[in-house]
Order: C-alpha cells, then sequence, then structure tokens
C-alpha cells in the first residue's frame, strides 16, 4: 500500500525552466491536492482537484498549471519557474464520500530550489 | 484576518512532562472540522487528531487529546507524557463545510522535548 507517491524528491531548476512534480496515489481518493510549505507560512493551497477531469485553483494558484485525467494521478507543473517557487511541494489526498474527518493523506514532500 | 492562528512559534518542554500546543481559529461557518498534523524532521506530514464542530467530546487519540472551546473557537492539542520523538512542527488545520475540501493552515509551533 505506497498511498500518495510523489516524485521527484528533490529538483533544482534555472529560471525559466519548465519541470512536472508528479503526484500518485493507490487509495481511490476523489480528492487530490497540492500544498507548498514556505518558511513560517503554514501550508498554502496551489491547485486541487475533486475528480477526474475536474480541477480549481487555491490560494497561490499563478505560475502553475494542473491536470487530472485519471483517479490516480495529479500532476503540478510549472512553465516558466521563478525563484519565488523555490519550496517544499506536498501532495495529498483524501476521500469525499461520506461525512467525518475525510483525512488528507500527504506525500513525502518534493523540494524545489530555483537559480 | 487569519482564520487559523498559533501563537506559539517555539516551545521547549522537558520529556515526559504535558504539552498544549495553543491553535484558534475564526469561522462563520456552523459546521466545521479541525485537524492537527505533526511534522518531524523528516519532513512528512502526519495526521494527529480531528474534531468536528458538532462533536460533543474532545477527540482523544491515545497520547493526543483535543481541548476544544468552541465558544472561544480554540482547539488546543495536548500531548501528555511528552517523550523525545514528539520534537516536531505542529500545525493546526480547518476545513469549513463551504470550503469544497480545502485545509486552511496555521503557521505552526516548533516543538523541542529536552531530556
Amino acid at each position: 500500500n505506497a498511498g500518495v507517491t510523489q516524485t521527484p524528491k528533490f529538483q533544482v531548476l534555472k529560471t525559466g525552466q519548465s519541470m512536472t512534480l508528479q503526484c500518485a496515489q493507490d487509495m481511490n481518493h476523489e480528492y487530490m491536492s497540492w500544498y507548498r510549505q514556505d518558511p513560517g507560512m503554514g501550508l498554502r493551497l496551489i491547485h486541487y482537484s475533486v475528480g477526474a477531469g475536474i480541477t480549481d485553483q487555491g490560494e497561490v494558484p499563478n505560475g502553475y498549471n494542473v491536470s487530472r485525467s485519471t483517479t490516480e494521478d495529479f500532476p503540478l507543473r510549472l512553465l516558466s519557474a521563478a525563484p519565488s517557487q523555490t519550496s517544499v511541494y506536498f501532495c495529498a489526498s483524501s476521500d469525499r464520500r461520506g461525512t467525518g474527518a475525510n483525512v488528507l493523506t500527504f506525500g513525502a514532500g518534493s523540494r524545489l530550489t530555483v537559480l | 484576518a487569519q482564520k487559523i492562528t498559533q501563537t506559539q512559534p517555539g516551545m521547549f518542554v522537558q520529556e515526559k512532562e504535558a504539552v498544549t500546543l495553543d491553535c484558534t481559529y475564526d469561522t462563520s461557518d456552523p459546521s466545521y472540522g479541525l485537524f492537527w498534523y505533526k511534522q518531524p524532521s523528516s519532513g512528512e506530514m502526519i495526521f494527529l487528531i480531528y474534531q468536528g464542530s458538532y462533536d460533543q467530546q474532545n477527540a482523544t487519540e491515545g497520547r493526543y487529546s483535543l481541548n476544544f472551546q468552541k465558544a472561544r473557537k480554540s482547539a488546543n492539542l495536548v500531548i501528555s507524557a511528552s517523550q523525545l520523538g514528539d520534537s516536531a512542527m505542529y500545525f493546526c488545520a480547518m476545513r469549513e463545510r463551504g470550503s469544497n475540501y480545502q485545509l486552511i493552515w496555521g503557521a505552526g509551533t516548533k516543538l523541542i522535548i529536552k531530556p
């Protein structure tokens, strides 16, 4: 049971380069999301999806694109990296059915540095 | 205005003592949920405990309990008999009913347990 798998764990980019952070979950979760974590600021939501083919913006979407072609995968694309995108990125997923906690399960995180 | 406030950036506690980590929140939604997550130095996000706004009793999970004071809009995490392995960042987060499953996060408290 892998849970949420993120790749790569570390990445260094030059300003203007593009890249994709991969996220896959094997729990059949409908909800998937991407967060960034910066020092002293907690986690901020970038984009989220409530099912295949459905995505929406979070608090800090600028500079990032997402797509959700399958239930399992939710890649995050940086089209033209900027130093302000240096951060730790977390993918997280949860069930949406029923009421209650619907606890987010997180990936291990991806540390991105943009020079 | 901050929706989730964690007023203690850092805390030092002696091993085996109880710890209270503060969290206050702001919402006008009568239906919401409050979460606590732990982030050790290894970086992963670990779910600890959940409290629903309609739950009659304070949530407990092993050594973790939540001191939920609804009228004061506070949801403090209590760790009994602290251990060295409790040293970590602790984040409080809130999900409102109308938020489409988005979590709003506090800035976190860094807890260090002294031997």
